[in-house]
């Protein structure tokens, strides 16, 4: 079964729209870390943000937001406003630090920003 | 600079000849992993290290090496490769078991082909 699901494969917006990304996590551990990462067409890896399972809390940083809900195991990614230069493939990762320390990917989301 | 650095960016061989890709951090990391990247896959870990001298599988392990003699190293090996080993590989690290702490420092990654 797939640890992290990103349902969404390609997501096309329009400039200055918002698009949220969707992704679903599974785990039977009370402790794990979620992460985004951004892989823009140059085909780095930048890391975004990292949250633990005990801070629910929602995160704002400019336009990037995230809404972590363990009721329903959701991680969800919103750019407000976004641009072109947002287009990209956008990954949510799963650890599980007590099984044997692996670090699982969704299929990644691509985005692409329509000027 | 803090920088996982990858050799070579791009690679094209023959099914069967040897290969190393190296892989070098300066960040004093514990932990290295190498992922490779496939279309609709996402990234799957093939080998990872928390220590020197202590390396361990991860999802993808068949065909591949690895080696951690010093801590800032951990390259790749396919000692005969195969085709469907062609894909774009990431080395990463991180100075907490599995990325925990602030995710993890990928590589530029390395694109390579074989045929």
């Amino acid at each position: 079964a797939q640890k992290v699901t990103q349902a969404q494969t390609e997501i096309s917006v329009v400039e200055k729209e918002d698009v949220t990304l969707d992704c679903v996590y599974e785990t039977r551990d009370t402790t794990y870390y979620l992460f985004w990462y951004k892989q823009p067409p140059s085909g780095e890896l930048v890391f975004l943000i990292r949250r633990n399972s005990f801070d629910e809390q929602n995160e704002i940083s400019g336009r990037y937001s995230w809404n972590f809900q363990k009721s329903t195991s959701s991680f969800n990614f919103t750019i407000t406003a976004s641009q072109v230069v947002d287009s990209a493939v956008y990954f949510c990762a799963l650890s599980e630090p007590s099984v044997g320390n692996q670090f699982y990917f969704g299929t990644g989301t691509s985005l692409t920003v329509i000027p | 600079e803090a920088q996982v650095t990858q050799n070579p960016r791009y690679l094209i061989t023959v099914t069967g000849k040897k290969l190393t890709v190296t892989c070098s951090q300066n960040m004093n990391h514990e932990y290295m992993s190498w992922y490779r990247q496939d279309p609709g896959l996402g990234l799957r870990q093939i080998y990872y290290s928390m220590n020197v001298e202590v390396t361990d599988k991860g999802d993808v392990p068949e065909g591949y090496k690895v080696s951690r003699k010093e801590k800032r190293n951990f390259p790749l090996i396919l000692e005969s490769p195969s085709p469907n080993q062609t894909s774009l590989y990431f080395c990463a690290s991180s100075g907490s078991t599995g990325g925990n702490d602030y995710g993890y420092t990928f590589g530029s990654g390395t694109r390579l082909t074989v045929v």
